[in-house]
């Protein structure tokens, strides 16, 4: 099964908001509200950001936010910081036998 | 606090084998579903494989099926991949995650993983 479709790369001042796109299929993303983000600085273990479209966990600034329409999903970052910097992955339950499906990921740059 | 310490990487010959293993502390390791995830050099991630909180039941990604084999002891908080006939397109860097409970398809805890290079 194939990877679940983000842009390469976004960009955006310090102070900005910045939108990232996770375009999956009606066997992960349209169907099921299991979608998640994480972020990964160079170098180190991607971090959960999102999980559950919207719900954040405990820590993470309500900067990030998640969303979800038809097949497609979308992390903002708000007030954009430039320890934003870095990777950014979504993920979804599917239903084909991969179980997990993650997108390739997007690098946010502050410019 | 939560720590997961992979082990078990290195450098092996395609066709051979190679166990991985996740040292899970600070949590009641036994109640958590937990995988494994993989990322090449310079890509993107991809999960490899899942077992539930009990072991009893096993998910595995189509390309790992019949060569790996995700298994843990709920008495030793440890939690093991087993990989046979490696391939070179199966290194990487892995890492041991940490479902939410109730949530098995979102990984709120990550070790620092271990690097595996397949190579002749």
């Amino acid at each position: 099964q194939s990877a679940l479709t983000q842009p390469p790369s976004v960009s955006g001042s310090p102070g900005q908001s910045v939108t990232i796109s996770c375009t999956g299929t009606n066997s992960d993303v349209g169907n099921y509200n299991r979608v998640s983000w994480y972020q990964q600085p160079p170098g180190t273990a991607p971090k959960l950001m999102i999980y559950e479209v919207s719900s954040r966990p405990s820590g993470v600034p309500d900067r990030f936010s998640g969303s979800k329409s038809g097949n497609k999903a979308s992390l903002t970052i708000s007030g954009l910081q430039a320890e934003d910097e870095g990777d950014y992955y979504c993920s979804s339950y599917t239903s084909s036998s991969t179980y997990v499906i993650f997108g390739g990921g997007t690098k946010v740059t502050v410019l | 606090q939560v720590q997961l310490v992979e082990s078990g990487g290195g450098v092996v010959q395609p066709g051979r084998s190679l166990r991985l293993s996740c040292a899970a502390s600070g949590f009641t390791f036994s109640s958590y579903a937990m995988h494994w995830v993989r990322q090449a050099p310079g890509k993107g991630l991809e999960w490899v494989a899942g077992v539930s909180y009990d072991g009893n039941n096993k998910y595995y990604r189509d390309s790992v099926k019949g060569r790996c084999t995700i298994s843990r002891d709920n008495s030793k908080n440890t939690l093991d991949l087993q990989m046979n006939s490696l391939r070179a397109e199966d290194t990487s860097l892995y890492y041991c995650a940490r479902s939410m409970v109730g949530y098995d398809s979102d990984f709120d805890y990550w070790g620092q993983g271990t690097l595996v290079t397949v190579s002749s």
